[in-house]
């Protein structure tokens, strides 16, 4: 049972266009959701995040819209950059709680 | 260097044998974390310390799997008779505290292999 899709294994776009990358939960209880960007053969690094209490949340080119009544969550990068190419992970928590649960992944190509 | 480190990177071992993975998390954070993620998979939470106890074992997948932290700093995880579904990137991660929202640093991963 996911509780944190990801329904697009990969995205292809161009340098210096918008990158949506979706995301849609199941579990009503979530209320803290992050994104991580993950290279390879490196960890995931924390990128952005949103409390439920908020609908948007941005910085710099990255902002992330949050539509509680959907479960659904996305993020977008403006202008896309090559260096962006990587695999991004949505996760979510439940309250203060630490367990974070993720999607599998989409992985993003940039190309010049 | 400042980051989460685990080592070995990568770890090729023949079923039925005993591994050990290490995870040395950032200095001062007193919670760390272990994840797996299976390939085509996402993370999938494992442990959780908070110092040095485990108050949260739930997603340990069998009774083969333990994990234990000293010192409020090293962890290491232990798979005992490995089987070929172990195979997977164990990530550690570690973070200031867990509560409320404390971003977690992960490490670069150990790649197992379970031949």
């Amino acid at each position: 049972d996911q509780q944190v899709k990801q329904n697009s294994p990969s995205l292809s776009v161009q340098e210096g266009r918008i990158s949506i990358l979706n995301c849609d939960y199941t579990n009503s209880m979530f209320d803290y959701f992050l994104w991580y960007k993950k290279y390879p053969a490196e960890g995931p690094t924390f990128l952005i995040s949103i409390s439920s209490i908020k609908d948007k949340n941005e910085d710099g080119r990255f902002t992330v819209f949050l539509n509680k009544s959907a479960k659904h969550l996305s993020l977008h990068i403006v202008p896309s950059q090559p260096g962006d190419s990587a695999v991004y992970f949505c996760a979510a928590s439940a309250g203060s709680n630490y367990k974070l649960t993720f999607g599998k992944g989409t992985l993003l190509t940039v190309n010049p | 260097g400042a980051g989460v480190s685990q080592s070995p990177s990568n770890k090729v071992t023949e079923k039925g044998k005993d591994v050990e993975l290490r995870c040395d998390p950032i200095s001062g954070h007193t919670a760390l974390y272990w994840y797996r993620q299976r390939l085509g998979q996402g993370l999938e939470f494992l442990i959780y310390f908070q110092g040095n106890s485990a108050p949260d074992k739930s997603g340990l997948p069998s009774d083969r799997f333990s994990a234990e932290r000293t010192g409020e700093s090293v962890s290491t995880l232990t798979i005992q008779r490995t089987q070929q579904e172990d195979s997977a990137v164990y990530l550690c991660a570690s973070s200031l505290s867990p509560r409320g929202f404390n971003e977690q640093f992960f490490g670069p991963g150990t790649r197992l292999t379970v031949l």
